[in-house]
Order: structure tokens, then sequence, then C-alpha cells
């Protein structure tokens, strides 16, 4: 089945400070999702991206399928952005089957 | 506009027994994934309902089984807990219309079997 990998697997930022976490997948998609899972395990869906460029605030993602990765940016990080960071997809041959990938643990620090 | 509700929150459980979870899904969603998230992990699937009929089945023992109901609610059912069952047990739903626009979680149950 499809594989999803994700870098960096921690990450620990100054407030204030900009970063850049990876998804890589080994097949094509009909789905990717970013989340964060806040430290009480509720995963909150940050983008539906299967392909493009999209921006809400802070945060911006961009998936270039066809190279099969996604990248999520997070701008000028707060204490809130801590937790993890969740990519997941579902392959074109895996009808409606999410696949999620290990994650990257975010901790901001004032 | 309701998300996702799972119940109960959190769960102690005594090897050998079995259990049952609960998820009521996103207005106007139709089609229920549950997921196990062991400590440190990303989420694993475990099944998905649609048409209250199994639709997909990841990698799980027979001992998982399921339900949907008429209303598209769903249920979870764990037989013969184990101490490796124990995780945070996720509810997701969908539209079966439009499969690929996106997973609305529920905030998850907390299982710990003893």
């Amino acid at each position: 089945g499809i594989q999803v990998e994700q870098s960096p697997p921690d990450l620990i930022l100054q407030e204030g400070a900009n970063s850049t976490l990876r998804c890589n997948f080994s097949d094509s998609v009909n789905n990717l999702q970013w989340f964060h899972q806040n430290p009480w395990g509720q995963l909150i869906n940050l983008f539906y991206i299967p392909s493009g460029t999209k921006q809400n605030g802070r945060l911006s993602a961009t998936t270039v399928a066809t190279e099969r990765y996604s990248l999520l940016y997070i701008s000028s990080s707060q204490t809130t952005d801590s937790g993890v960071y969740f990519c997941a997809v579902v392959g074109e041959t895996s009808y409606d089957k999410v696949i999620f990938g290990p994650g990257t643990s975010l901790s901001v620090i004032p | 506009d309701a998300g996702v509700t799972q119940s109960p929150t959190h769960l102690i459980k005594t090897r050998g027994q079995q259990v049952t979870l609960r998820c009521s899904p996103k207005s106007g969603h139709d089609t229920v994934s549950w997921y196990q998230q062991a400590l440190g992990q990303g989420p694993q699937f475990i099944f998905q309902y649609y048409e209250e009929e199994e639709r997909q089945r990841g990698n799980f023992p027979d001992r998982f089984s399921g339900h949907q109901f008429p209303n598209y609610s769903s249920e979870l059912n764990v037989n013969a807990l184990l101490l490796g069952d124990s995780a945070l047990y996720l509810c997701a739903s969908s539209s079966g219309q439009e499969p690929n626009y996106g997973y609305t979680f529920g905030s998850g149950t907390r299982l710990t079997v003893v």
C-alpha cells in the first residue's frame, strides 16, 4: 500500500520563527489533508490539498502531486501551534482509506 | 452545526472484557471511519462504514467489529481486550457523495486496558 513519510520527526522553535514541514508519499493520491493534533488528542483539519497551494492566516500548504510531496509552512509561530502535525492521504487505489504519516512533533517555546 | 461526537471520552477496562465505543457523524455526513492511535504514533485505519455496511478494513483482527445505524451513527466493538488495545480511538466522518472532500474527526475515546 501507499507509504507516507514526514520530516522532521521533531522540531523545536522559538516563538516568532518560521518552519516548513514536509510530507512524501509513495503513490498517486486522490486526497491529502494536513491535521494538527492538540495536546488533548483532537485532530483539527488544517488543509484539504490534493494539489496546488492554499493559505489560511499564518499557515499555508503546497502539494506537488506529480512529485509526490506536500509542504506545510508555519510563519510567526506561536506557543498554541505546539502539537503534532499529520499528513494523511487517500491513494488512488485505496478508495476512502486514509493513511496517516508518522507526524511531526512541534514545540514552540516562548 | 455539530461536529463528530464520540462517547465515552475515557474508559478503563480489564483484560478479556468487551467494550463498545460510539460515534455520531457530522451533520450531512453518511460515512464513518474508525482509527486506533497508540501513544506516539499516527492513527491506524480500522474500518469504514457506509450505507450500514463495512466498506473497507485495515489490518485488525476479527475481535474488532462495528456497526452503522440508519441514522449514520456507528459503534466500534472490541472483544477479548488485550493490554495492547490501550489507545485513543478516533472516529471520522465524511460524505459518501463527496468521499475525497475531507474528513472531520471527533475528540476520541481514550481506552485503557489493565
